[in-house]
C-alpha cells in the first residue's frame, strides 16, 4: 500500500491565488512527521514546512501552511498568494517513528502558476 | 556555498561499467542519506549514515551498490556493472542529526546508462 498519496499529478493557478496541494498518509506508529518539499526544474529538494504528529498547531512558514488533519490523514499544502517561481514539483513526505530516519515520499504534483 | 554538494552533476556511462559518486554534507552533520529518484517519481531512500557506520541499506540496494562514508565526512556511493535500470538522478542530503527535522539536499547527480 502506498505510504504517501498525492492524487493530483498537475494544477494550473493563477498568479496571486491561494492553491491547495493534497496529501494522504498511511501508517500505525502513533509517532510520525511529515514534510513539503519542493523541487524546481533546477532539480534540488528544497525543504518548505514540517508537520509532528503530536503537534496541536498547524505549522506555518511564511507563505506555507499545513492543513493537519490527523483523523483523516491528511496533510494538505497550502501556498497563499502564488507566484511565478512557485512553479515547480512538489512532493508531501513522510518519517515513520522516532528512531526510522529514512523519508518516504510521495509522487509529487506539479504545479504551474500562471501570470 | 556551505550547502551539500555532489560531484559530478551528470554521468553518462556504457552499460556494464562502474561508476562511483561522492557527496559532500554540510560541515558537522553528522546524518548522511542517499536517495535515488526515477522520471516522474518522488526520491526512494537507498541507505544513511550515523557518521562513519551505515545504519539502514533499502531493498533497492542490490548487491551492485555500495556505499561508504569512511571518515564520517565525505560519502561515496558505488554501482558496479551497471544496468540501463540504474538511470536515475541519486540524491544525497544531510542532517545534524537524530533529532533534526530537516534534510538538505544536495543538487544530485544524474546517472544515464546507455
Amino acid at each position: 500500500a502506498q505510504k504517501i498519496t498525492q492524487t493530483q499529478p498537475g494544477m494550473f493557478v493563477q498568479e496571486k491565488e491561494a492553491v491547495t496541494l493534497d496529501c494522504t498518509y498511511d501508517t500505525s506508529d502513533p509517532s510520525y512527521g511529515l514534510f513539503w518539499y519542493k523541487q524546481p526544474s533546477s532539480g534540488e529538494m528544497i525543504f518548505l514546512i514540517y508537520q509532528g504528529s503530536y503537534d496541536q498547531q498547524n505549522a506555518t512558514e511564511g507563505r506555507y501552511s499545513l492543513n493537519f488533519q490527523k483523523a483523516r490523514k491528511s496533510a494538505n499544502l497550502v501556498i497563499s498568494a502564488s507566484q511565478l517561481g512557485d512553479s515547480a514539483m512538489y512532493f508531501c513526505a513522510m518519517r515513520e517513528g522516532i528512531s526510522d530516519d529514512k523519508i518516504i515520499f510521495g509522487k509529487g504534483t506539479r504545479l504551474h502558476i500562471l501570470p | 556555498d556551505t550547502g551539500v554538494s555532489q560531484d559530478p552533476r551528470h554521468k553518462i556511462t556504457k552499460r556494464g561499467q562502474n561508476v562511483t559518486f561522492r557527496c559532500d554534507p554540510i560541515s558537522e552533520h553528522n546524518r548522511l542519506y542517499w536517495y535515488r529518484q526515477t522520471l516522474g517519481q518522488g526520491p526512494e531512500f537507498l541507505t544513511y549514515f550515523q557518521n562513519e557506520a551505515q545504519l539502514e541499506k533499502s531493498r533497492l540496494l542490490s548487491d551492485r551498490f555500495s556505499a561508504e562514508r569512511p571518515k564520517g565526512s565525505f560519502s561515496t556511493l558505488e554501482i558496479q556493472r551497471t544496468e540501463q535500470g540504474d538511470s536515475a538522478m541519486y540524491l544525497c542530503a544531510s542532517s545534524l542529526d537524530l533529532f533534526s527535522n530537516e534534510q538538505f539536499f544536495g543538487p544530485g547527480t544524474r546517472l544515464t546508462v546507455l
